[in-house]
Formats: C-alpha cells, sequence, structure tokens
C-alpha cells in the first residue's frame, strides 16, 4: 500500500544546479500538490494539479517548474537552485479539491 | 489572506490525560477544515477532515469540532498516551475557486505526552 511515493529522500545540491523531485500515486487521485516546510514558516503550496494536463501556481512558485506526466505523477523540477530553497518538499494528492490529502514522506534539500 | 494560527505551539502532558489543541483562522469563508499529524522527519497524516457544514468528527480517541463562525477548530485527544507524541496540524481550504486547491497551514503544535 504504497500511497504517495517521492524521490530522492536527501539531496545535496551546489548553487545553479538543476534536478527534479520525483512523485507518483497510486490512489488513482485527480489532484496533486508540491509542498515546501521550512521552519517558522509553516506549509507553503509551490504548485498543484487540480487534474491530468492542467498545473496551476500556488502560494510561493518562484525558481520551480512542474510537469503533470500523467495522472499519477507529478515531479517538481529546481533549474537553477539558490540557497532559498534549501528545504524539505512535500508531494500530496487527493481525489480533488476539498477531500482528505495523502502527503509523501518528504525529500530533504540542501543548497549550498 | 487566510491566516491559521495554532495555540499552544507545544504542549507536555503527562500519560492518561485528555487535552485540546486550539485552531484559529481569520477568514470563515471556508470549504473544510482538516487535522493532521507529523511524526519528526515523516510526512503528515491525515486525522480528521470536518466540511464547513460539520460541527464535530471523532475518530478513535480524537474528536475535532468546528466552528465557523468564531474561525476556531479544537482537536481533542482523549486519555492521551506516549505514541500520540508528534506535531499535530491544522489547515483550511477557503471557499474561493482561486483558492480551493489551497491548503492554508497553521505553525502546528508539538505535543509529547510522558510516560
Amino acid at each position: 500500500n504504497a500511497g504517495v511515493t517521492q524521490t530522492p529522500k536527501f539531496q545535496v545540491l551546489k548553487t545553479g544546479q538543476s534536478m527534479t523531485l520525483q512523485c507518483a500515486q497510486d490512489m488513482n487521485h485527480n489532484s496533486m500538490y508540491w509542498y515546501r516546510q521550512d521552519p517558522g514558516m509553516g506549509l507553503r503550496l509551490i504548485y498543484y494539479s487540480a487534474s491530468e494536463g492542467t498545473t496551476d501556481k500556488g502560494e510561493v512558485p518562484n525558481g520551480y517548474n512542474v510537469s503533470r506526466l500523467n495522472k499519477r505523477e507529478f515531479s517538481l523540477r529546481l533549474e537553477s537552485a539558490a540557497p532559498s530553497q534549501t528545504s524539505v518538499y512535500f508531494c500530496a494528492s487527493s481525489q480533488s479539491s476539498g477531500n482528505t490529502i495523502y502527503f509523501g514522506e518528504g525529500s530533504w534539500l540542501t543548497v549550498v | 489572506k487566510q491566516e491559521v494560527t495554532q495555540i499552544p505551539a507545544a504542549l507536555s502532558v503527562p500519560e492518561g490525560e485528555n487535552l485540546v489543541l486550539n485552531c484559529s483562522f481569520t477568514d470563515s469563508a471556508i470549504y473544510n477544515l482538516q487535522w493532521f499529524r507529523q511524526d519528526p522527519g515523516k510526512g503528515l497524516t491525515s486525522l480528521l477532515l470536518i466540511q464547513s457544514s460539520q460541527r464535530e468528527q471523532t475518530s478513535g480517541r480524537l474528536n475535532a469540532s468546528l466552528d465557523k463562525s468564531s474561525g476556531r477548530s479544537t482537536l481533542y485527544i482523549a486519555a492521551s498516551q506516549p505514541g500520540d507524541s508528534a506535531t499535530y496540524l491544522c489547515a483550511v481550504i477557503g471557499l474561493s475557486k482561486n483558492a480551493g486547491n489551497m491548503l492554508t497551514f497553521g505553525g502546528g503544535t508539538r505535543l509529547m505526552v510522558k510516560p
């Protein structure tokens, strides 16, 4: 019973490098989300995909891009990593907006 | 802009106590409110979801209430156990279409239940 799976779990990047966080859900959910969690700032929405083929900006989208590859997968890309993007990233999914939301285990990203 | 506040930020209680965690939000035009649990180094686990038309939801030893007009929700944990130690977060979804997909989270209450 995998639920929401995200990779990698840990990553260290140098400033300016790029990387993609992968996320997949096996619950046949329509909506998927990417959040970041920072001390003192709480959880903030980066991007979301209400359904396959659509993506929209959340509260803090600058410096990120996303791709809803298919119904199962939603990736987050950092094109040119900055130290301010050091954070814990969570992927999540729900049947649709307003339903119970399920989170992955998180990806710890450090940009040096 | 919706703001969600949780008080207290941290709480330590002896095992067996009943306890209440508080959540307040500034905009009462919400679609629903959710309570989550987060263990250290882990993701969030949904505990309870209360629709805006509901007053409370119960799951086992947990009971969550919602008073939309006053912008408040409480999570009641009965007979606390050391395994309840975690951070508890509440989050709301707004009613407007643009906010319909955005959960606004509180800062969380870090709970420690001592044996």
